[in-house]
């Protein structure tokens, strides 16, 4: 059964650059036709969709957040991470990791990470 | 981007009775090439992630009871629950997955029981 779990600070410093690692387990991030993306959801609010990856390095993003962004891939490691530089306390959320295919729906979720920045 | 919007911004009903979520989206997403509507739904219980419930607007992801149906097409979609249990409880948000990027999710619809 595929399961991803993310990882990283809980607190992070305003201006400082977040780092988290999703770690995929039961299944191999190589597989062709998947893409690995994060999502945030800011507290009491919605879901707003940040960027994917698939295993080659391919990646996408939210065009308002991708001056800030990046997204890569360890296929060694079976692992995806996120770096979001110059964070503000609005970039205070839950981060959660998710599978999909190219324009398909996440199906498979990771319990999620809170950030807090302060 | 397509926003997509929900309503109501909450509901109650009472447990055996039917709750209706409705989602409207800024633009089609009806693809004309292979007529599936890009649309999906989720179900989020607190503390939890959300969780896949109905995806091309209509069909039931594995494992998920038949009393939740999903409906609609092009702008307009529906989610309804036949008989609402009590671990319905959650807040249920559509999401849009036809023009990406962005992927964009509606601002979420909870639902209590009255």
């Amino acid at each position: 059964q595929l399961q991803l779990q993310e990882s990283g600070p809980g607190l992070v410093k305003p201006s400082e650059t977040l780092s988290l690692i999703c770690s995929v387990s039961g299944g191999s991030i190589s597989r062709s036709n998947y893409y690995w993306g994060w999502i945030r959801q800011l507290p009491g609010k919605g879901l707003e969709w940040i960027g994917s990856i698939d295993y080659t390095g391919s990646t996408y993003y939210k065009p308002s957040l991708k001056s800030r962004v990046t997204i890569l891939v360890d296929t060694s490691r079976n692992q995806i991470s996120l770096r979001l530089k110059s964070m503000t306390a609005a970039d205070t959320a839950v981060y959660y990791c998710a599978r999909h295919e190219i324009r398909t729906p996440m199906d498979v979720w990771g319990q999620g990470t809170t950030v807090t920045v302060s | 981007d397509i926003v997509m919007t929900q309503s109501p911004d909450s509901l109650a009903v009472s447990l055996g009775e039917r709750a209706t979520i409705n989602c409207k989206s800024s633009q089609s997403v009806l693809d004309s090439s292979d007529k599936e509507n890009y649309l999906a739904w989720y179900q989020q219980r607190p503390g939890q992630p959300p969780k896949l419930l109905v995806y091309w607007a209509s069909t039931r992801e594995s494992g998920v009871p038949d009393r939740f149906s999903g409906s609609g097409s092009g702008t307009d979609f529906t989610l309804t629950i036949s008989s609402l249990q009590a671990e319905d409880v959650a807040v249920y948000y559509c999401q849009q997955y036809y023009s990406v990027p962005p992927y964009t999710f509606g601002q979420g619809t909870k639902l209590e029981i009255k």
